[in-house]
């Protein structure tokens, strides 16, 4: 099983790099979300996936943020040039959306994140 | 603007005892309200989920209240134990054909031996 994974763990970069983080979903998920948590906060939403289609992006997501999931299935969250404020934990999820079910209210399966640190 | 709240200190209390956390919520009409538990370092993990039209819910050692009125949850554990100890975040979901979910700062429980 299957859980949400993401890759790498950890990452220690200098400012100005460029990361790149993955989320592997859950296999029957068709959403799939990004997070960003820093400490003594909550889960802050960044953007999120309907199978390939990125359907929504926080006004909070600079330039810099890029995220894609070009077959639907695993994501990538790009950072380009780095900021220390860019440090912090970056939380990939996934849930399942049922067609023609009213209101959707699946639970969100997180993975253990990625976390950002920005020398 | 929505704002979600939840006591930012961290909440102590003996073994055996029931811990009751509150989560206030302002400009905001969810559609439902999920409860998770986060440990350090960790990602959180779905526990309960509740909707506009229900007041309470239980499964095993916890139950969630939401009262739309006043624009509240509590979520309570009974019988605590250590290992219940963690940060537990409330968030808050949209109605809708998609599920925005917008999570609260959290409440660090300590459950003292």
């Amino acid at each position: 099983d299957t859980g949400v994974s993401q890759n790498p763990r950890h990452k220690i970069t200098k400012r100005g790099q460029n990361v790149t983080f993955r989320c592997d979903p859950i296999s029957e998920h068709n959403r799939l979300y990004w997070y960003r948590q820093t400490l003594g906060q909550g889960p802050e939403f960044l953007t999120y996936f309907q199978n390939e289609a990125q359907l929504e992006k926080s006004r909070l997501l600079s330039d810099r943020f890029s995220a894609e999931r070009p077959k639907g299935s695993f994501s990538t969250l790009e950072i380009q040039r780095t900021e220390q404020g860019d440090s912090a934990m970056y939380l990939c999820a996934s849930s399942r959306l049922i067609f023609g079910q009213g209101t959707n209210t699946g639970e969100l399966f997180f993975g253990e994140g990625s976390r950002l640190t920005v020398l | 603007s929505q704002k979600i709240e939840q006591n930012s200190e961290a909440l102590n209390i003996q073994e055996g005892k029931t811990a009751t956390l509150t989560c206030n919520y302002t400009n905001y009409s969810p559609a439902y309200l999920q409860w998770y538990r986060q440990d350090p370092g960790r990602g959180p993990v779905f526990l309960l989920l509740i909707r506009e039209n229900e007041k309470e819910k239980r499964k095993e050692r916890l139950k969630v209240t939401f009262d739309t009125t006043l624009k509240q949850s509590l979520f309570h554990i009974t019988a605590s134990q250590p290992a219940d100890s963690a940060t537990y975040l409330c968030a808050l979901g949209s109605s809708g054909g998609y599920q925005k979910v917008t999570f609260g700062i959290g409440t660090k429980l300590q459950v003292i031996p």
